[in-house]
């Protein structure tokens, strides 16, 4: 079993919509958790950091984070076709960093 | 400040031959990590650098190694490539572990 599991997608969805991108871990000892955005042909930029449980809002994203369920979560308000990429969950302890395979995003107008 | 700067962008490698890709890292920052990312496996973590020690290792063969110059700089070399080396690799840069990590552009590796 992966330490981070992330569902593939692609995730389709119309412009204006309510995204809903998600990751379960198995290793309780995870204590910082990231999203990145990656375009195309693009190297990984991070969109949020958070080490709590809770929600931790940005503008139209909201990285949710619940260690008692492993699970994570990121919610895009109002998506914009610009939106369009691909999601990687991350998350570290001590040395580790390890990355969710990522959730192809398409956001069409 | 500079990001992250990976070089080459492209290169093209027939099997057998061996490569080295370069990292420059974000001014100050001391951690280097190398990641394979391809289609099917997403990013794998290869091996991190701190203050040019490694701290880490991924689970890949022997033919990839790294080192890390005092400057923070850091170079990976894939020896005896195979088909299955081409990927693309990313760089990232930490000021420290549990800190955000921040990407270089990724060189893209075709082996023919």
């Amino acid at each position: 079993q992966k330490e981070v599991e992330q569902d593939p997608g692609p995730l389709s969805v119309p412009e204006g919509a309510i995204v809903s991108l998600n990751c379960t871990y198995s290793n309780s000892a995870f204590q910082y958790f990231m999203w990145y955005r990656q375009y195309s042909r693009k190297g990984p930029e991070l969109l949020m950091y958070t080490y709590s449980s809770g929600n931790k809002e940005d503008g139209r994203f909201t990285a949710q984070v619940d260690k008692s369920s492993k699970y994570i979560s990121l919610f895009i308000r109002d998506s914009q076709p610009s939106d369009s990429a691909t999601y990687l969950c991350a998350m570290t302890y001590t040395d580790k960093l390890i990355f969710g395979t990522g959730t192809r995003l398409q956001v069409f107008p | 400040k500079a990001g992250v700067t990976q070089t080459p962008r492209y290169l093209i490698k027939t099997r057998g031959q061996q490569v080295t890709l370069s990292c420059s890292p974000i001014s100050g920052h001391r951690s280097v990590s190398w990641y394979q990312q391809t289609p099917g496996q997403g990013l794998q973590f290869l091996f991190e650098y701190f203050s040019e020690t490694q701290r880490n290792k991924g689970n890949f063969p022997g033919r990839f190694s790294g080192r890390q110059f005092s400057n923070s700089r850091s170079e990976m070399n894939v020896s005896t490539l195979e088909l299955g080396d081409s990927a693309l690799y990313l760089c990232a840069s930490q000021d420290s572990m549990n800190t955000e990590a921040f990407f270089g552009q990724g060189t893209r590796l075709t082996v023919v």
